[in-house]
């Protein structure tokens, strides 16, 4: 009921491509549901977050799309460039849960120059 | 700027020799986690005080422990290290929602654990 499920574990993108991940969840109660970026060494850091009452959030070139009838979201990184090499977890928590963050697995991301 | 510092950076300890690591805030928030995060996987939150409340997760071993003796700091006691424990150590804050925070949490750099 907790879980978070994400997809690809890697993904491998040109430059200028775009870069797709994607998340399930099962706790319809999850009302908040933030993508963080991690680069080797160091902590993940927030990208970009939504909230349910909207499909889509746009900040830069990082998008996430939300299903909620699908219970599905997605980050898609349009543009990319080698500086976006790194993990990303999406997560996904609601106020019942305080603020625990239940994390998906990752993805690590590579852009080819 | 306002940040979450961790210290050591890298931390290298025997094999049952307690270790201690540490985390400071300047953020005042008053949530503060401590996550470990293993090679190639997402971090595992091991506990997290509301104020002075502490929380242990359930699967969180006896062996960690915590102490945070003021709204600033927070420490991370591993009393018997194995070699198993060897992982990144995070740290995090935020701000409770009641106290008009958000779900957001800011994560410190990690202290990177070596047992031998």
């Amino acid at each position: 009921q907790q879980q978070v499920k994400q997809s690809p574990q890697s993904l491998i993108v040109q430059k200028g491509g775009i870069s797709i991940i994607n998340c399930a969840y099962e706790n319809t109660a999850f009302d908040y549901f933030p993508w963080y970026q991690q680069f080797p060494g160091k902590g993940p850091a927030l990208l970009i977050a939504i909230r349910p009452d909207v499909s889509e959030k746009k900040e830069g070139r990082f998008t996430i799309s939300f299903n909620k009838s699908a219970k599905q979201f997605s980050l898609h990184i349009m543009d990319s460039q080698p500086g976006d090499s790194a993990t990303y977890f999406c997560a996904a928590t609601n106020n019942n849960a305080g603020n625990m963050l239940t994390f998906g697995g990752g993805t690590r991301l590579m852009v080819k120059p | 700027d306002a940040m979450v510092i961790q210290n050591p950076r890298y931390q290298v300890t025997q094999f049952g020799k307690p270790v201690t690591l540490s985390c400071s805030q300047t953020l005042n928030h008053n949530v503060m986690y401590w996550y470990q995060q293993k090679s190639s996987q997402a971090p595992k939150l091991l506990f997290h005080y509301y104020d002075k409340d502490f929380n242990n997760e359930a699967d969180t071993p006896d062996n960690f422990q915590s102490r945070r003796p003021n709204t600033s700091f927070c420490f991370l006691d591993i009393r018997s290290p194995g070699l198993g424990d060897a992982a990144m150590y995070l740290c995090a804050t935020s701000r409770d929602l009641a106290g008009g925070g958000s779900y957001e949490q800011y994560f410190g750099p990690g202290t990177r654990l070596t047992v031998t």
